[in-house]
């Protein structure tokens, strides 16, 4: 089983949509929960971290299930500028971060 | 906004030579990593440095990578004798405090090998 695993996409949405993208871990000691951002070619930009009581920042929340390893993003009114790849990164018993592959999100007009 | 800053941006060497891949981290963080993606896959973790030495390291890293810290400001990854497989996007991160806390990435320094 892969440390991360996402659904690779692409999610095609009109702008104004709301999508949700998820992933799994492997590892049960995992202690932190991170989404991050890839623009093509540019480095991972931290969107948020993700909390067992779920967090919400403007259109984004995030949800942690512990017992099922399982984590999500949602984006609500979807902007052109949200296309991107995010990316579901998580760490274990150490502080090295493990990505997953990403899930890749095309925003159109 | 303070930021994580890395020289250069690209590098092109041929097969053999030693490159030395620049990062000049937040200025009060504490903990420092290299990270790399090859073109087409996942982000994969090389190494962590904190109070001057390595934390934890990959397989990835071995006997041809080295990091140093050698001033207050600059932290650097060597490789030592390239290889085709080494081209990759390099990326340098930093964070304040140990355990939870986020880390910040550099724009990435693109290596070529040829």
């Amino acid at each position: 089983r892969k440390e991360v695993e996402q659904d690779p996409g692409p999610f095609n949405v009109p702008e104004g949509a709301t999508v949700a993208f998820n992933c799994t871990y492997s590892n049960s000691a995992s202690q932190s929960f991170f989404w991050y951002r890839q623009d093509c070619r540019k480095e991972p930009k931290l969107l948020m971290s993700v909390y067992s009581s779920g967090n919400e920042d403007g259109r984004f929340t995030a949800q942690l299930n512990r017992a099922s390893q399982y984590i999500s993003l949602l984006i609500r009114d979807s902007k052109l500028s949200d296309s991107a790849t995010y990316l579901c990164v998580v760490n274990g018993n150490t502080d090295k971060l493990i990505f997953g592959t990403g899930t890749r999100l095309q925003v159109f007009p | 906004e303070p930021e994580v800053t890395q020289t250069p941006s690209h590098q092109v060497t041929q097969m053999g030579q030693e490159v030395i891949l620049r990062c000049v981290p937040i200025s009060n963080h504490l903990y420092f990593y290299w990270y790399r993606q090859i073109l087409g896959q996942k982000v994969e973790f090389l190494v962590s440095f904190y109070n001057n030495e390595i934390s934890e390291k990959s397989e990835i890293f071995d006997d041809q990578f080295s990091v140093e810290r050698p001033d207050g400001s600059n932290f650097t990854l060597k490789i030592r004798s390239t290889k085709l497989e080494d081209s990759a996007m390099y990326f340098c991160a930093s964070k304040f405090t140990t355990n939870v806390g986020e880390q910040y990435f550099g724009p990435g320094t693109r290596l070529t090998v040829t």
